[in-house]
């Protein structure tokens, strides 16, 4: 079982729509979560960041993590063409550097 | 401020054959970091430097990779001899702390090939 899990997509919306990607993850260990965007070609990007349970608003990117659930969201409101990319779901532990990443999901907003 | 840089960005050998990559971390940085992603899958964490020092080589997957941190700025990544499901790319990062949940700064990564 993979330690984060993501749905791959491809997911496709039109410009402006409220856009919600999920992952899940199965290691109670984990107390960080991010949230990293690709563009082809490029490295990832840390995105947003989340530490424990919570809620974290940042200009039209919203993550969500509930870990009674061990669910992690990031909505993005008002979406453009500029948010296609692939979005990482990423966990870390509290007494490590290192970070898990899901398989990505890959972003489409059509203009 | 210069981000992580790679070199080279692609590379293309044989099986049997030996390849560097090479990584140049943000300057300041003093951990540096080593992830992968084969094909079809997730990037997968390698190994994290402190300085010179490895610090988590627990993601190494076997002993033909060989990765080097001399004098603690720039690393490279040796595989030899490289086998075909090496193929993938392999990403660097850099930052500044090593505390948990830090940002790391991820190069564009090198894609390697082995034919």
């Amino acid at each position: 079982q993979k330690e984060v899990e993501q749905d791959p997509g491809p997911l496709s919306v039109p410009e402006g729509a409220i856009v919600s990607l999920n992952c899940t993850y199965s290691n109670s260990a984990f107390q960080y979560f991010m949230w990293y965007r690709q563009y082809s070609r490029k490295g990832p990007e840390l995105l947003m960041y989340t530490y424990s349970s919570g809620n974290k608003e940042d200009g039209r990117f919203t993550a969500q993590v509930d870990k009674s659930s061990k669910y992690i969201s990031l909505f993005i409101r008002d979406s453009q063409p500029s948010d296609s990319a692939t979005y990482l779901c990423v966990a870390g532990y509290s007494s490590a550097s290192k970070i898990i990443f899901g398989s990505g999901t890959r972003l489409s907003i059509r203009p | 401020e210069a981000g992580v840089t790679q070199f080279p960005s692609h590379s293309v050998i044989e099986k049997g054959q030996t390849v560097t990559l090479r990584c140049d971390p943000i300057s300041g940085h003093d951990n540096l970091y080593w992830y992968r992603r084969v094909m079809g899958k997730e990037i997968k964490f390698l190994l994290h430097f402190v300085k010179e020092s490895k610090q988590d080589e627990s993601g190494m997957p076997n002993n033909r990779f060989l990765a080097e941190r001399t004098g603690g700025t720039y690393s490279t990544l040796k595989v030899q001899p490289a086998e075909l499901e090496d193929s993938g790319v392999y990403f660097c990062a850099s930052s500044h702390d090593s505390l948990a949940g830090n940002e790391q700064y991820f190069g564009p990564g090198t894609r390697l090939t082995v034919t």
